[in-house]
């Protein structure tokens, strides 16, 4: 079936400095590429949609330009966390969807801390 | 705008006992149901999904049925075991968003 990796799974960086989480769907190309991040006990929330070779959608109340994503390819997107703070401590979860697939497949998730 | 409606937890339950979690959903069009489950610090896992009205997923025990007469979802199992301890997500998909729509979660806890 249809898998999708993330890299790293866990990561503890200083504040102030920059994070770049990748995600790659492995067996299929995905056309869209969407961003959540997950808070302890609580749901998913959307950060942002990337479809390959264009700029991503932001959804409302997510800085753009603190939370970069880039879809450059088919298999592999990636969000770079700029000028980490303790407060985007968080858990990062991509997923990914091919232009036939349905609602897309998850990634296993990043943990980000920040210090 | 979409939204997604699910019990709160956590729930609490012993092996083999009978399982329902409650979804509702509002939805603009036909969208597409979903109940994804995550393990203690790993990502989601389609569980199972329906597409279209009176359609039935099922997967690993358990069922889910989508009846757009209630506009529910909700996940059954019949017989669960401590390995189905896990937070439970219902979610819907419509084309025209093209964005999956959670609900807040379910945590499941089962004891021996």
């Amino acid at each position: 079936g249809a898998v999708v990796s993330q890299h790293p799974s866990w990561v503890i960086c200083k504040s102030g400095t920059s994070v770049k989480i990748e995600c790659r769907s492995l067996d299929f190309q995905a056309t869209t590429m969407f961003w959540y991040r997950q808070f302890p006990k609580q749901s998913l929330m959307l950060m942002a949609t990337s479809n390959e070779g264009s700029k991503a959608t932001y959804e409302q109340g997510v800085e753009k330009d603190k939370f970069l994503i880039n879809h450059a390819s088919l298999t592999l997107s990636t969000l770079t966390v700029t000028s980490a703070h303790p407060e985007d401590s968080s858990f990062y979860i991509c997923s990914a969807k091919s232009s036939s697939g349905l609602a897309g497949v998850f990634g296993p998730g990043t943990r980000l801390t920040v210090t | 705008g979409n939204s997604v409606t699910q019990m709160e937890g956590p729930v609490t339950l012993s092996e083999e006992a009978f399982l329902t979690i409650n979804c509702t959903y509002t939805a603009t069009g036909y969208p597409s149901l979903f109940w994804y489950v995550q393990y203690p610090g790993e990502g989601l896992q389609l569980l199972l999904k329906a597409t279209k009205a009176d359609d039935k997923g099922s997967n690993k025990g358990f069922e889910a049925t989508y009846r757009k007469e209630t506009t529910s979802f909700h996940l059954e199992k019949g017989s669960v075991q401590v390995s189905d301890s896990a937070v439970y997500f219902c979610a819907l998909f419509t084309g025209g968003g093209n964005k999956l729509t959670f609900g807040t979660g379910t945590q499941l806890k089962v004891e021996l």
